[in-house]
């Protein structure tokens, strides 16, 4: 069974678009994260959820919507979609409560924007 | 706030040789983690260190948190072709905290 899965893996779209990835963990985690990652390889921390409340918002545009229907989901929505959206977008699960802190990935969204 | 950073960037090597990279903070962590990500993969998660001056062994990977524990390394002996990949290290437990990754890669 896949600990934390994506839908979808790849995605293709024109600017100003609005589209949606999915997250699902099946580890029982309280904690599910989005980060963004570029060209560069560096991990951006976007969002956190700590059963289903959002306890970390960095500095990202509004048109980034995150969406936690329980605590096993965090949902990730952008509209008006930019050139400079296109990255691999992860979403991550652990548990924080207690730990033992370790983050499992999910295999990532490649997000294309033309 | 608070901040890692992660040296090199890259590390270009020979198949046999060394690799280490460095994580440094100006502030005490509470502890650390290690990842690797694969080319076109996730991070994974490699370690967790928590005290000070510890050190674990995983096969050829070494991994220290330094005494004041404000600098971790990860090491390398002898690399091989599977070892390819970015390695991240990130500060924990609540405020997650990320290197910027070392790539190492191996020459042809």
């Amino acid at each position: 069974d896949t600990a934390v899965s994506q839908t979808p893996k790849y995605l293709v779209t024109q600017m100003g678009n609005d589209k949606s990835i999915k997250c699902e963990q099946n580890l029982g985690h309280d904690t599910m994260y989005w980060y963004k990652q570029d060209s560069k390889k560096f991990l951006k921390i976007m969002f956190s959820y700590n059963n289903k409340e959002l306890i970390i918002n960095e500095t990202v545009p509004n048109r980034f919507s995150p969406k936690s229907p329980d605590k096993a989901h965090l949902n990730l929505h952008i509209n008006s979609l930019e050139l400079g959206d296109s990255a691999v977008y992860f979403c991550a699960s652990r548990q924080l409560a207690g730990g033992p802190y370790e983050q499992y990935f999910g295999p990532g969204t490649r997000l294309t924007v033309t | 706030g608070q901040q890692v950073m992660q040296i090199p960037q890259y590390q270009h090597v020979q198949e046999g040789e060394d690799f280490t990279t460095y994580c440094n903070s100006s502030t005490t962590l509470s502890n650390i983690q290690w990842y690797k990500q694969r080319p076109g993969g996730h991070p994974v998660f490699l370690i967790q260190l928590v005290k000070s001056g510890e050190v674990k062994k995983q096969k050829r990977l070494t991994f220290q948190f330094g005494e004041a524990k404000k600098n971790s390394s990860l090491h390398i002996t002898a690399t091989q072709t599977t070892d390819v990949g970015t390695y991240f290290c990130a500060s924990t437990p609540y405020q997650l905290i990320w290197g910027a990754g070392t790539k190492l890669i191996i020459k042809p």
